[in-house]
């Protein structure tokens, strides 16, 4: 159980696109889920927290007009990535808290991440 | 922000039980500690997390230092498929999850 889906897995697109990622739980509904973004050889980077219905919280130096994220329903949030530059290529992974005893002594639960390429 | 240190990497003996050690000295009463790993171009897999007591589950033990700043994730018998990074991470109040550097566990056979 507690599965989390991430699609796509892999994006190769030009300078100048716009990139959705879409972040499903499967087999529970998240309240809370949470955006991350990796470089080669670090650590994850909390990106930002949505939480179902509301307008997402984002962390410190994330532009939140360039990280567009919609939570929508219980079960899905997505991460656009608008005007996609080189220096945003990254593996971008998401997870999701099952709300299940109120969230917060459940863990996340992770996606399998998108590695996004900008040529 | 509270944060996490934790050595960059080390080295186990499969079937051995391995120590892998976390200090978090600036961390407040209500932080949970988290524990994941990651394999290579994977998401992390939760392991284990607590708050103040000694936890167990089926993948390994959580030993948490009377004070909480330091804490311990042990596996008991090592296996190749335990090699990933390792990350000891904060949980800040309701939301906010600080990652630390991780340590990357190599298991010899």
């Amino acid at each position: 159980g507690a599965v989390v889906s991430q699609h796509p897995s892999w994006v190769i697109c030009k300078s100048g696109t716009s990139v959705k990622i879409e972040c499903r739980s499967l087999d529970f509904q998240a309240t809370t889920m949470f955006w991350y973004r990796q470089f080669p050889k670090q650590s994850l980077m909390l990106m930002a927290t949505s939480n179902e219905g509301s307008k997402a919280t984002y962390e410190q130096g994330v532009e939140k007009d360039k990280f567009l994220i919609n939570h929508a329903s219980l079960t899905l949030s997505t991460l656009t990535v608008t005007s996609a530059h080189p220096e945003d290529s990254s593996f971008y992974i998401c997870s999701a808290r099952d709300r299940r005893g109120g969230g917060l002594n459940q863990p996340q639960h992770f996606g399998d991440g998108t590695r996004l390429s900008i040529l | 922000d509270a944060k996490t240190t934790q050595p960059n990497s080390m080295e186990s003996n499969e079937e051995e039980p391995v120590h892998l050690p976390c200090n978090h000295s600036t961390i407040s009463g209500t932080d949970y500690i988290h524990w994941y790993r990651q394999l290579p171009s994977q998401g992390p897999e939760y392991v284990i997390h607590g708050l103040t007591s000694n936890v167990n589950n089926r993948m390994a033990s959580l030993a948490i230092a009377e004070d909480r700043k330091s804490s311990t994730l042990i596996l008991h018998r090592a296996t190749l498929r335990d090699a990933a990074v390792y990350y000891c991470i904060l949980r800040l109040g309701t939301y906010k999850y600080i990652f630390g550097t991780g340590t990357r566990l190599k298991v010899l056979a």
